[in-house]
Formats: C-alpha cells, sequence, structure tokens
C-alpha cells in the first residue's frame, strides 16, 4: 500500500528558532499533500493544501508567513514553522492524496506524524 | 471549520462488548471515510462507504451512511483491548480536502 513518512518524529526547538519538517510519498507520486495539525485530545485541523510546484492554499487562520509549505517535488512537501513559540506546539500530520486506484483520488495516505515542542 | 460532529466523544467498554460511534455532517459528500488513531500516532485508514452505499463490512467493522439524516455510524464488534484510540469520519470537500469530525475516544478495558 502508499506509504508517507515524515522526519522528523518528534522536535525540541527553543522560542524564536525554525523548524522544517519533511514529508515524503515513498513509493507514489503525490500532486497534492495536506498539512494537519492537531492539538491533544482534538481533533485533526487542516492547515494548508500543498500542491507540486505552485504556491500552498492555506486555510482561514492559519499565517502563511508562519507556516512556510514548499511543494518541491511530487513525493515531497515541506513544512516550516518560522520563528516558533510555545503555542506553536503540536502535533503535525501530513497527508498524500493517491491518483491511482479504485476511484483514484479518493483515499488520503497519512504520514505518522511529528510531534514539536518549542520551549 | 470542522465538518463533522461525532458522539460520543469518549466510550469506554470492556473487551468483547461492541462499540458504536456516530457522526453527523453538514454539506453534501460523495463519500465518507472512518480512519483510527492510536495515541500521539499517525491516521489508519480503516474503510470508506460511497453516497450511494447504506452499509459496510470490513471484519469487525460495520459502517452505515444515511445521506438524509447526513450521519454515519461505526460499530466495532467483539471489541478487543487493541482497539483502544481515537476513531474519526472525515469527508471530502472540494479541491480533495479532507475535513475531520471532532472524534470518539474509545477505550476497551481488558
Amino acid at each position: 500500500g502508499a506509504v508517507v513518512s515524515q522526519h522528523p518524529s518528534w522536535v525540541i526547538c527553543k522560542s524564536g528558532t525554525s523548524v522544517k519538517i519533511e514529508c515524503r510519498s515513498l513509493d507514489f507520486q503525490a500532486t497534492t499533500m495536506f498539512w494537519y495539525r492537531q492539538f491533544p485530545k482534538q481533533s485533526l485541523m487542516l492547515m494548508a493544501t500543498s500542491n507540486e510546484g505552485s504556491k500552498a492554499t492555506y486555510e482561514q487562520g492559519v499565517e502563511k508567513d508562519k507556516f512556510l509549505i514548499n511543494h518541491a517535488s511530487l513525493t515531497l512537501s515541506t513544512l516550516t514553522v518560522t520563528s516558533a513559540h510555545p503555542e506553536d506546539s503540536s502535533f503535525y500530520i501530513c497527508s498524500a492524496r493517491t491518483s491511482f486506484g479504485r476511484g483514484g483520488g479518493e483515499t488520503q495516505y497519512f504520514g505518522p506524524g511529528t510531534r514539536l515542542l518549542v520551549l | 471549520s470542522q465538518q463533522g460532529e461525532e458522539d460520543p466523544q469518549a466510550l469506554s467498554i470492556q473487551e468483547g462488548e461492541n462499540a458504536t460511534m456516530n457522526c453527523s455532517y453538514k454539506t453534501s459528500i460523495n463519500n465518507l471515510q472512518w480512519y483510527r488513531q492510536n495515541s500521539g500516532r499517525g491516521l489508519v485508514h480503516l474503510i470508506l462507504i460511497r453516497s450511494n452505499e447504506r452499509e459496510k463490512h470490513s471484519g469487525r467493522l460495520r459502517v452505515t451512511l444515511d445521506t438524509s439524516k447526513k450521519s454515519s455510524s461505526l460499530l466495532i464488534t467483539a471489541s478487543r483491548a487493541a482497539d483502544t484510540a481515537s476513531y474519526f469520519c472525515a469527508t471530502p470537500t472540494g479541491g480533495f480536502k479532507t475535513i475531520f469530525g471532532a472524534g470518539t475516544r474509545l477505550f476497551v478495558k481488558a
């Protein structure tokens, strides 16, 4: 089945630093990837949709200058949390939409998530 | 904003019992999906039910969909301690975005 990886799996950083999270589709090409944020005991909230070769589309309330997304290739999207602050501490999850299989594109495959702690 | 709302928010049952979780959504959909998330982990896709289907089975999972009521239910039969997790319903929106419900936290006691 389709596999999505994320790196790093967890990161601790000081307030004010920037953190980059990578999302890779390992065995398929993903024209579209999605970034979610999840706070403890809450649901996943969509942050942005990342399309290969074009600018990301951000959800309302998500600061695009703070959460920089780059979809450099059909297998890689990166999320950079710039000037991170303690309130940015969260679980960040990416997903990729496949374009194959029955129904094509209906199922998203999720990465294992990256836990960010900003001190 | 979240598309789906789920109830109950939390459910605690004994091993062997059945667990039922419900999900309601707001807009018209082509399909609805259920995911499981173990604590601190990524999501695992469980099952997809299309808008023209009313019921679907996969192993111990049974999903129903009532498009007239904009609701779905997930039934886990003969639950096991390993079923302890959070369960989310999710619906696609325009642009293939998937919006998640609030989730149900299931705890199965051995």
